[in-house]
C-alpha cells in the first residue's frame, strides 16, 4: 500500500516553461488536494477534486490546471512558470467523512 | 483574509509537561477541524479531528478542545515527548453545513513550530 505519491520530488524549472507535477494514491479515496507551502504562509489550496470528472478551485489556483480523469491520478500543471511559483508542492487524498487527508511527500519546485 | 490562525509561530516545553497549541478561525461555516504533524521534508501527517457538535476528542496522548462560541480550538498533548517535535497545523472545512464539496476544501493555519526538550 503505497498511499499518495507524487514525482518528481524536486524539480528546477526556467521562467517560462511548463510542466506537469504527478499524483497518484492507491487508497480508492474520492476527495483528493493539491497545496502549496510557503514560509509563513501555512498551506494554501490550489485545486480539488471530488470525484473522477469533478474539479474546483481553491484559494490561490492561478497559473494552475488539473484534471481528474481516474479516481487514482490528480496531475497538476504548470502553464507557464514563474518565480512566485517556487515552492513545496503537496498532493492530498481522504475518502471523506471524519477521515483525514492523507499527504504525499512533496515536490520542491524552483523556478529560477 | 486568513480564515484560520495560529498566532504562536512557536511553542517550547520540557519533556514530561504539556503542549498547548491554540488555533483561531472566522468563518462560521466551518464545521469540521483537524490537527496535522509536519516533519521536515515529510508530508503533513493526521492526528486528530473534531466535529463541530463535539466539544473534546481524545486519542491517546492527544486532546483536541473545541469552543464554537469563540471560534477557538486547542491541542493539547500530554505527556509531551522529543519525538513530538515538529511543525503543528490546524485546518478546518466546511463540509457539512456548506454541501458535500465543500468537504474537499481545506484552510490551514500558518503552523506552531513544537519543541519539546529532553
Amino acid at each position: 500500500n503505497a498511499g499518495v505519491t507524487q514525482t518528481p520530488k524536486f524539480q528546477v524549472l526556467k521562467t517560462g516553461q511548463s510542466m506537469t507535477l504527478q499524483c497518484a494514491q492507491d487508497m480508492n479515496h474520492e476527495y483528493m488536494s493539491w497545496y502549496r507551502q510557503d514560509p509563513g504562509m501555512g498551506l494554501r489550496l490550489i485545486h480539488y477534486s471530488v470525484g473522477a470528472g469533478i474539479t474546483d478551485q481553491g484559494e490561490v489556483p492561478n497559473g494552475y490546471n488539473v484534471s481528474r480523469s481516474t479516481t487514482e491520478d490528480f496531475p497538476l500543471r504548470l502553464l507557464s512558470a514563474a518565480p512566485s511559483q517556487t515552492s513545496v508542492y503537496f498532493c492530498a487524498s481522504s475518502r471523506g467523512g471524519s477521515y483525514g487527508y492523507t499527504f504525499g511527500s512533496g515536490t520542491r519546485l524552483t523556478v529560477v | 483574509d486568513q480564515q484560520v490562525k495560529q498566532n504562536s509561530p512557536s511553542l517550547s516545553v520540557q519533556e514530561g509537561r504539556i503542549s498547548i497549541l491554540n488555533c483561531d478561525y472566522t468563518n462560521s461555516m466551518f464545521d469540521y477541524f483537524l490537527w496535522y504533524k509536519k516533519y521536515p521534508a515529510e508530508g503533513p501527517t493526521f492526528l486528530i479531528s473534531i466535529s463541530s457538535i463535539k466539544d473534546k476528542n481524545e486519542d491517546g496522548r492527544f486532546t483536541v478542545f473545541l469552543n464554537k462560541s469563540a471560534k477557538h480550538l486547542s491541542l493539547h498533548i500530554v505527556p509531551s515527548q522529543p519525538g513530538d517535535s515538529a511543525v503543528y497545523f490546524c485546518a478546518a472545512s466546511a463540509g457539512t453545513n456548506a454541501g458535500g464539496t465543500s468537504y474537499g476544501k481545506l484552510t490551514f493555519g500558518q503552523g506552531t513550530i513544537l519543541t519539546v526538550h529532553p
